[in-house]
């Protein structure tokens, strides 16, 4: 039983174009996040987001939007790929409230050509 | 602001022990530490909540001293497996969002 499923795992599209990260949590958790790891493994928060409340980093480009159909899911849209978009992809979820740990999902590597 | 790992890497032999430091300039209220096998997702290990509170996992301890703003990981008697990038995080009380260090890259020889 996976935890946090992302799919594809692997995501190969030319500069331009638009593409999207499927993420599924099973957990029951009320936050989910979007992060970005760089090639320096540096990792970014780029949205986390519940039933409530959206936070968006202020220095993602307003090309990347989430979407979440329920609370189980939240899914990103990625618009007009550019290269530097090139990088790991994690979804992550985690209960409210101070104290708990978050559960990361395999990651979707993402590479723009 | 994020926090400050040190060392940025550290290359062990199978058996002996490291620490790894997390530091932030801001007031801690909770400290996370995961480990990132390569090609793998970032796994969670513990989170401390309190000043002066100290956690284990197996091998594996970190404390928390919130007057130095400061949390340490222990890794004892390694094995290869314990091999990977070890993350810290801190918590923004502004919008309870981890801010992440930027990692101790961990290498465990036989």
């Amino acid at each position: 039983d996976t935890a946090v499923s992302q799919t594809p795992k692997y995501l190969v599209t030319q500069m331009g174009n638009d593409k999207s990260i499927k993420c599924e949590q099973n957990l029951g958790h009320d936050t989910m996040y979007w992060y970005k790891q760089d090639s320096k493994k540096f990792l970014k928060i780029m949205f986390s987001y519940n039933n409530k409340e959206l936070i968006i980093n202020e220095t993602v480009p307003n090309r990347f939007s989430p979407k979440s159909p329920d609370k189980a899911h939240l899914n990103l849209h990625i618009n007009s790929l550019e290269l530097g978009d090139s990088a790991v992809y994690f979804c992550a979820s985690s209960p409210l409230g101070q104290g708990n740990g978050y559960t990361f999902g395999s990651g979707t590597r993402l590479t723009v050509v | 602001q994020q926090p400050v790992q040190s060392p940025q890497a550290v290359i062990l032999r199978e058996g002996e022990d490291a620490v790894i430091n997390c530091s932030s300039s801001k007031a801690l209220y909770s400290v996370h530490w995961y480990r990132q096998k390569h090609g793998e997702a970032p796994v969670f290990l513990m989170i401390l909540l309190k000043g002066g509170e100290q956690k284990g996992h197996e091998k594996i301890s970190a404390s928390f001293n919130e007057k130095k703003q400061q949390s340490s990981l222990y890794l004892t008697a390694s094995q290869l497996s314990y091999s990977g990038t070890y993350f810290c995080g801190t918590e923004d009380r502004s919008n309870y969002q981890l801010i992440w260090g930027a990692g101790t890259k961990l290498i465990i020889k036989p």
